[in-house]
């Protein structure tokens, strides 16, 4: 099965900052890699597919990048909105797995 | 705009039995692979299951196969998971989602349904 480790596993930011989540995985996946944000009490909301492209609909202040064992999501402005919990996906291999998740909570 | 409403979930006893339904609407569900993904309480995202659109490629996470079936009805736009010899780990929100089209990922979500395993 294929690891896929975040980084940080919480992070504490203001409004208007700007934040880094990684997310390692535990060998080459390409560019196999989905991020999705989570809401309590919600289903997951697709944000990037394909490790750099932004679903329709989703906010420009959201980008994805990276390819092969180590990507990132980047919030470059955060908003209210933005405070949630965020998951990388690899697609890869089965199984399909997730990381472990970021929790973003207002500073 | 896409929908998936799952339902089937409940309390029932280690040992027992489940069958989850998700009903698809407002796209055309026999193009599409169709998954099941859980979340434990209070953890994090746990894919379970999928099925190809003519339902006869399937895949499970190791620790479902055997106990776990995935189909599905296309003629009733709905997804199914026939859960039997039900554990406490298996307790938890399951969601039906809907790949992108283009590729695999997961655009549509159901609102999930809650599993709790418990004597």
């Amino acid at each position: 099965d294929i690891q896929l480790t975040q980084s940080p596993s919480f992070v504490s930011a203001s409004v208007g900052d700007r934040v880094t989540i990684t997310c390692r995985a535990g060998q080459d996946i390409s560019d196999y890699l989905a991020w999705y944000q989570q809401k309590p009490g919600k289903a997951p909301k697709l944000l990037i597919y394909a490790a750099s492209t932004l679903q329709s609909g989703v906010p420009s202040r959201f980008s994805g990048s990276g390819s092969g064992t180590e990507f990132t999501l980047t919030v470059s402005s955060l908003q209210p909105e933005d405070f949630a919990t965020y998951y990388c996906q690899q697609l890869h291999s089965y199984p399909i797995t997730f990381g472990q998740g970021t929790r973003l909570e207002i500073k | 705009e896409v929908q998936l409403v799952e339902s089937g979930g409940g309390l029932v006893q280690p040992g027992g039995s489940l069958r989850l339904s998700c009903e698809a609407s407002r796209f055309t569900f026999s193009r599409y692979w169709m998954n099941w993904v859980r979340q434990a309480p209070g953890k994090g995202l746990e894919w379970v299951a999928n099925i190809k659109h003519d339902g006869i490629e399937k895949y499970y996470i190791d620790s479902v196969r055997g106990r776990f079936t995935i189909s599905r009805d296309n003629a009733k736009n709905s997804l199914y998971l026939q859960m039997n010899n039900l554990r406490a780990e298996d307790t938890g929100v399951y969601y039906c989602a809907r790949d992108i089209g283009s590729g695999w990922e997961f655009n549509y979500w159901g609102q999930g349904t809650l599993v709790t395993v418990s004597s």
